[in-house]
């Protein structure tokens, strides 16, 4: 099962901030907390991932609470393009275990 | 990026028949890899994991029997569907871990199948 809770839906105008909030309560320290996305009828893609720190790529930003048991993906300027089900997702950052994917949060940015 | 195929992308067929799913890395070398599959409006669930030159490892309630795995080199999985039924309809989706530490997957675009 997941380990993590999320929104079911959220709605984004398009040019604002899109920010997708996570709960994972139960992350263990050695876990890392992992975004994907995937766009309708695509395969998930990688967006970022991070331990305890924020973290900010040319995608997104991560913030990541001080307790580690909650988490909030922030697209800084959301295209139409960004219109995808955001999955948050728990894990070793070595070892062989799986992306394990809950039912993720459905984006959807209007013009 | 690391880039991984699947192919086909589509694919229809009758009940009764099987159908082979091919999944490769084209730029890395994976010594793991992971087939999920996904109904319309729900998430991935994991199926099996495979690892180059073994036996795949099945999740509880998918048929191995039913969903043959083979993962014969370190570019290539296959997955067949033995003897489609209607309910085997699906997106299939593989993904592909790398040989270094790192535990990043990096996902096929999918293959969806239809069985009539």
């Amino acid at each position: 099962d997941a380990k993590t809770t999320q929104p079911p839906s959220m709605d984004c105008a398009e040019g604002r901030a899109a920010n997708l909030p996570c709960n994972h309560s139960t992350i263990s320290g050695n876990e890392y907390v992992y975004w994907y996305r995937q766009i309708h009828s695509q395969g998930p893609q990688y967006i970022i991932h991070g331990l305890k720190n924020n973290e900010t790529n040319e995608m997104a930003s991560l913030i990541i609470t001080e307790d580690r048991k909650s988490s909030t993906l922030i697209l800084p300027h959301a295209t139409l393009r960004d219109t995808a089900v955001y999955y948050c997702i728990v894990r070793l950052y070595s070892g062989n275990t799986p992306l394990v994917f809950g039912k993720g949060t459905r984006l959807s940015v209007i013009a | 990026g690391a880039v991984v195929s699947q192919h086909p992308s589509r694919v229809i067929c009758k009940s009764g028949t099987s159908v082979k799913i091919e999944c490769r890395s084209l730029d890395f070398q994976a010594t793991t890899m992971f087939w999920y599959r996904q109904f319309p409006k729900k998430s991935l669930m994991l199926m099996a994991t495979s690892n180059e030159g073994s036996k795949a490892t099945y999740e509880q309630g998918v048929e191995k029997d039913k969903f043959l795995i083979n993962h014969a080199s370190l570019t290539l999985s296959t997955l067949t569907v033995t003897s489609a039924h209607p309910e085997d309809s699906s997106f299939y989706i593989c993904s592909a871990r790398g040989t270094s530490g790192f535990n990043e997957q990096f996902f096929g675009p999918g293959t969806r199948l239809t069985v009539l």
